[in-house]
């Protein structure tokens, strides 16, 4: 079944410690992205990756990394959480086998207290 | 860089009424306008979406149009139906990138 997995979906976590979200999909597909949902403010996109080792700054970007050395995964990285990161996070991917449709994850929901 | 709002914040229809949400966007060399759904606790799911060398496509009972000169876009669902209540995203992407930016979003509700 084609998919994009995240992990974990939920995640309560104190100010300055380093988390991982992870992020893969099985549909080789090329690009993938993160976003941040917050009400009112819609979808934001933090980082995007065009390709293996090719990313790129979204809208959002301070206080994230990411890493693109596989394919198919795309993990997002909080060196040192905090509260204002408290948001639901979905991760993307799209490519040439899906008509470059993008294909959400099912979402985390993080809080940073 | 791009900037996309997306008119009205809440919407609410009759069931068979016709439902039509607006967004514009800044940066003319944005290419690119899908519109996802995104119901209650799930993730967005793109619906339709148009290019920027077409004027209109439609999928059923969805329609969407541009405006390529005003900058402009619309979603349009006719015959609504309870399961079209959700929370409905435009989104523009500029050049062959993903750098995708998204409106903050459209809460329809269909009343019976």
């Amino acid at each position: 079944e084609a998919q994009v997995t995240q992990n974990p979906r939920y995640l309560i976590t104190v100010t300055g410690k380093k988390l991982t979200v992870t992020c893969s999909q099985n549909m080789n597909h090329e690009y993938m992205s993160w976003y941040r949902q917050d009400p009112g403010l819609g979808l934001r996109q933090i980082y995007y990756s065009m390709n293996v080792e090719v990313t790129d700054k979204g809208d959002v970007p301070e206080g994230y990394k990411v890493s693109r050395k596989e394919k198919r995964n795309f993990p997002l990285i909080l060196e040192s959480p905090s509260p204002n990161q408290t948001s639901l996070y979905f991760c993307a991917s799209s490519g040439l086998a899906g008509g470059y449709t993008q294909y959400f994850g099912p979402g985390t929901r993080l809080t940073v207290l | 860089g791009e900037n996309v709002e997306q008119h009205p914040s809440t919407l609410s229809v009759q069931e068979g009424d016709s439902a039509v949400i607006k967004c514009t966007y800044s940066d003319s060399a944005s290419n690119y306008f899908p519109w996802y759904k995104q119901e209650l606790g799930k993730r967005p799911q793109l619906i339709i979406d148009i290019r920027s060398n077409v004027g209109e496509k439609k999928d059923q009972r969805i329609a969407v149009t541009l405006n390529k000169t005003a900058k402009h876009f619309s979603l349009h669902i006719t015959e609504t139906q309870p399961e079209d209540s959700a929370v409905y995203f435009c989104a523009a992407r500029a050049g062959y990138g993903q750098n995708f930016v998204f409106g903050p979003g459209t809460r329809l509700s269909v009343l019976p």
